[in-house]
């Protein structure tokens, strides 16, 4: 089973600033990584997939890159409605793994 | 506009079991894998069980096989999950999931509580 492992745990970022969410693999998987939102009370929400490609209605302001082991999900311009819980997934291999979510706070 | 309607849930007793419903609307059901995903109390997303488009081939995580199973109506766009010998452990919020390919899940449901206590 691939481990996902995200850093840090909890983020606190003023508005307006870049908030910088990393996830690292055990093994390779190569570009096959999603990342989700979750809001408090809500269902996880697909943000990016192949570790750099927005899902439909995301804002630009949401960028994903990496490849291999290490990746990143870059949150620019950050807004108040931004404050959540942000998951990757692999989907190199199976079982489907998450790594076990960064949370986002607003300053 | 895709809709994932999860029900079934509620409060049983550990080595009960609970049967989850899903009604999905909005897209070609049978044109797409299915998923359970969970998320106990205060932690992080488990995917627990997936299902082919026909419903030839399904996976669960090992902390379910033996005692989920998964399966789905295509005529009427329903995905199930039936929960046998139920656990503590299996507390969850409980979120249906369409996948795409059997890669990564784009769209999900709004979740349902199981809770197994005694």
């Amino acid at each position: 089973e691939i481990v996902m492992t995200q850093s840090p745990a909890t983020l606190s970022v003023s508005p307006g600033e870049r908030a910088t969410l990393s996830c690292r693999a055990s093994q390779s998987v190569w570009s096959k990584l999603a990342w989700y939102q979750q809001k408090v009370g809500q269902a996880p929400r697909l943000l990016m997939f192949g570790a750099s490609t927005r899902a439909t209605g995301i804002p630009a302001r949401f960028s994903g890159s990496g490849s291999g082991t290490e990746f990143t999900l870059t949150i620019d311009r950050l807004q108040s409605e931004d404050s959540a819980i942000y998951y990757c997934q692999q989907y190199n291999n199976w079982p489907l793994t998450f790594g076990q979510g960064i949370r986002v706070e607003i300053k | 506009e895709v809709q994932l309607l999860e029900s079934g849930g509620g409060l049983i007793q550990p080595g009960g079991s609970l049967r989850l419903s899903c009604a999905a609307s909005g897209f070609t059901f049978n044109n797409f894998s299915m998923a359970w995903v969970r998320q106990p109390p205060g932690t992080g997303l488990e995917w627990v069980s997936v299902i082919s488009i026909h419903g030839t081939n399904t996976y669960y995580a090992d902390s379910v096989k033996g005692r989920f199973t998964i399966s789905r109506d295509n005529s009427k766009n329903t995905l199930s999950l039936r929960m046998d010998s139920l656990r503590v452990e299996d507390t969850a919020v409980y979120y249906c999931a369409k996948l795409f390919g059997l890669r990564y899940f784009d769209h999900w449901g709004q979740g349902i509580l199981v809770t197994v206590s005694s």
